[in-house]
This record gives C-alpha cells, sequence and structure tokens, in this order.
C-alpha cells in the first residue's frame, strides 16, 4: 500500500497566484516526519518544509506552508503568490523508520 | 557551509562494470542516506550510514552496497551494471539530533549502455 499518496500528477498555476499540492499519508506510527521538496530539472533536490507529527501549529518558511491535517493524514503544500521559478518538480515524503519514503510527485507548471 | 557534493555528476557505464559514487556531507552531520530515482520506480531508499555503520537498507539486491568513512564521506558501489541501474543517485545529509534536517546532493545521473 502506499504510505505516500500525491494524487496530482501535474498543474498548473498563474504567475501570483496561490497553489496548494495535495499529499495523504498513511503510519500507524504516532511520531513522523513530514517534508516537502522541490526538484528542478537539474535533479536536485531543494528542502522546503518540514513538518514533525507533534507540532501543534502548522509549518510556514517565507511562501511556503503546510496545512496539516493530522485527523486527516494530509499534509499538503501551499505555495503563495507563485513565480516562474517555481515551476519544478514537486515530492511530498514521510520520515519512517530512519529513511524517508516519497510520494510519487506532482509536477508543477507556472504560466506567466 | 558547504552544501552536500557527489561526484561525479554524470556517469556512463556498460553492462557488467561496477560503479563507485561518492558523497560528502554537510559539515557537522554524521548520516548518510542513498537513494535511487528513476522515472517507473520513483525515489528509492538505498541505505543509511551512521558513524560508519550501516544503520538502514532498503529492498535492493546485494550488488548495491556503500560504507562511510571516519570524516563522515560515503561511497556507493554498484557490481555487476544492468540496464535497469541507469537512475539518478542522490545522496542526502542529516544529523540525528536534527531529524527535520534532511539535504540532499546534486545527485549523479548514472546511465548504463
Amino acid at each position: 500500500a502506499q504510505k505516500i499518496t500525491q494524487t496530482q500528477p501535474g498543474m498548473f498555476v498563474q504567475e501570483k497566484e496561490a497553489v496548494t499540492l495535495d499529499c495523504t499519508y498513511d503510519t500507524s506510527d504516532p511520531s513522523y516526519g513530514l517534508f516537502w521538496y522541490k526538484q528542478p530539472s537539474s535533479g536536485e533536490m531543494i528542502f522546503l518544509i518540514y513538518q514533525g507529527s507533534y507540532d501543534q501549529q502548522n509549518a510556514t518558511e517565507g511562501r511556503y506552508s503546510l496545512n496539516f491535517q493530522k485527523a486527516r493524514k494530509s499534509a499538503n503544500l501551499v505555495i503563495s503568490a507563485s513565480q516562474l521559478g517555481d515551476s519544478a518538480m514537486y515530492f511530498c515524503a514521510m520520515r519512517e523508520a530512519g529513511k524517508l519514503i516519497f510520494g510519487q510527485g506532482t509536477e508543477l507548471s507556472v504560466k506567466p | 557551509k558547504a552544501g552536500v557534493t557527489q561526484t561525479p555528476r554524470y556517469l556512463i557505464k556498460t553492462r557488467g562494470q561496477q560503479v563507485t559514487l561518492s558523497c560528502s556531507p554537510i559539515s557537522g552531520h554524521r548520516s548518510v542516506s542513498w537513494y535511487q530515482q528513476t522515472p517507473g520506480q520513483g525515489l528509492q531508499f538505498l541505505f543509511e550510514y551512521f558513524s560508519e555503520t550501516q544503520r538502514n537498507k532498503g529492498n535492493f539486491p546485494g550488488r548495491f552496497s556503500g560504507r562511510q568513512f571516519s570524516n563522515s564521506r560515503s561511497e556507493m558501489n554498484v557490481s555487476t551494471l544492468e540496464l535497469g541501474d541507469s537512475a539518478l543517485y542522490l545522496c542526502a545529509s542529516s544529523e540525528p539530533s536534527s531529524y527535520n534536517e534532511q539535504f540532499f546532493g546534486p545527485g549523479t545521473r548514472l546511465t548504463v549502455l
């Protein structure tokens, strides 16, 4: 069974608008961590944001925020004020037993 | 701080050969993990090393191996290369006391002909 599910293979957003990338996860461990990474065409995985399972507040990092709904087991990434440079693959990942388990990714395209 | 570095960035090999990839973690990070990324399988965990010891291993055949040195630099080796080993190999470093940080290198793109 998929542990990390990203249901949007591709998404388009207009420049300067906000976009939400979906991520649901499955774990029975009460302690876990959730990550979002950006992967441009160059291949490098760029860390965006982290949410711990015990964190009371949603994580925010600049234009990135994580909408963490623990009961629903969802950890959606919200990018505000999209920029052309945001066009890339985005991966949601969960840390479990010392390793990261990744979703299949969402390809985001920002239109001018 | 310098980021995670990986060498070489690109590599072309033929079936049956072996290959060694190198990863230098961020200064102060003692844990190094390796991942394989392919279009079909996505990102998959290979193994993690901490203080020169393998702590976790993914579901890969024994042809995939690794090691870590006392300065935390890590190498992974793939023997008897197969066409399906063509992939982007990424390494990530972290400090186990701060698992909210997992930083990746630029990757090594391996092509097996």
